[in-house]
């Protein structure tokens, strides 16, 4: 009973460094999305997806890059990655109906 | 665009006091949906509840009651008899319909319960 699983929990990178956080999840979900918690100001959403082979920017994209090649796999790359970058990034899945959304652990980053 | 706020960034109180948790959400949409997530120590988020913008009847279960008032765009909510593990960070948020599940959440509540 997996549900939404992030790699990696954990990861300190230095200003400039690429990486990928992952995302699946296993509920065939046709909605996922990534969201960034920062102290003080919630959760917020960085790029979501209503299904496979379609992604959209939601309130603080840049700096992130997504896809989404099948209904499992979600993943968000940071392609040079920048102190203001360090934060807590949540994955999430749930129906096209107004549900509950499904989160992962969430994965802790570190930009030196 | 929406916004959600939870004025109250921290809340202390001792163990089996009562103890009630603001949200006040702005949206010019009728149709939308309310959620309470809680975010215990260990970091994950634990969904709580969904409302809809058309049923604005209380509900309750357990310990957890939530206040759904349209009239003054608020979902408050309450912790009857709070104990040590009721101890968290609780986000409100919203969504709208038709929004592919974009949810704007407020800057969370922080409640120690102190036993």
């Amino acid at each position: 009973n997996a549900g939404v699983t992030q790699t990696p929990k954990f990861q300190v990178l230095k200003t400039g460094q690429s990486m990928t956080l992952q995302c699946a999840q296993d509920m065939n979900h046709e909605y996922m999305s990534w969201y960034r918690q920062d102290p003080g100001m919630g959760l917020r959403l960085i790029h979501y997806s209503v299904g496979a082979g379609i992604t959209d920017q939601g309130e603080v994209p840049n700096g992130y890059n997504v896809s989404r090649s099948t209904t499992e796999d979600f993943p968000l790359r940071l392609l040079s990655a920048a102190p203001s970058q360090t934060s807590v990034y949540f994955c999430a899945s749930g129906t096209r109906r107004a549900g509950e959304l499904f989160f992962g652990e969430g994965s802790r980053l570190t930009v030196l | 665009a929406q916004k959600v706020t939870q004025a109250q960034t921290e809340i202390s109180v001792v163990e089996k006091e009562d103890v009630t948790l603001d949200c006040v959400y702005e949206t010019r949409d009728t149709t939308y949906y309310l959620f309470w997530y809680k975010q215990p120590p260990s970091g994950e988020l634990v969904f709580l509840i969904r409302r809809n913008s058309f049923d604005e009847q209380n509900e309750i279960s357990g310990r957890y009651s939530w206040n759904f008032q349209k009239s003054t765009s608020s979902f408050n909510f309450t912790i009857t008899a709070s104990q040590v593990v009721d101890s968290a960070v609780y986000f409100c948020a919203l969504t709208l319909s038709g929004s592919a599940r974009q949810l704007t959440f407020g800057s969370g509540t922080q409640l120690t319960v102190l036993p």
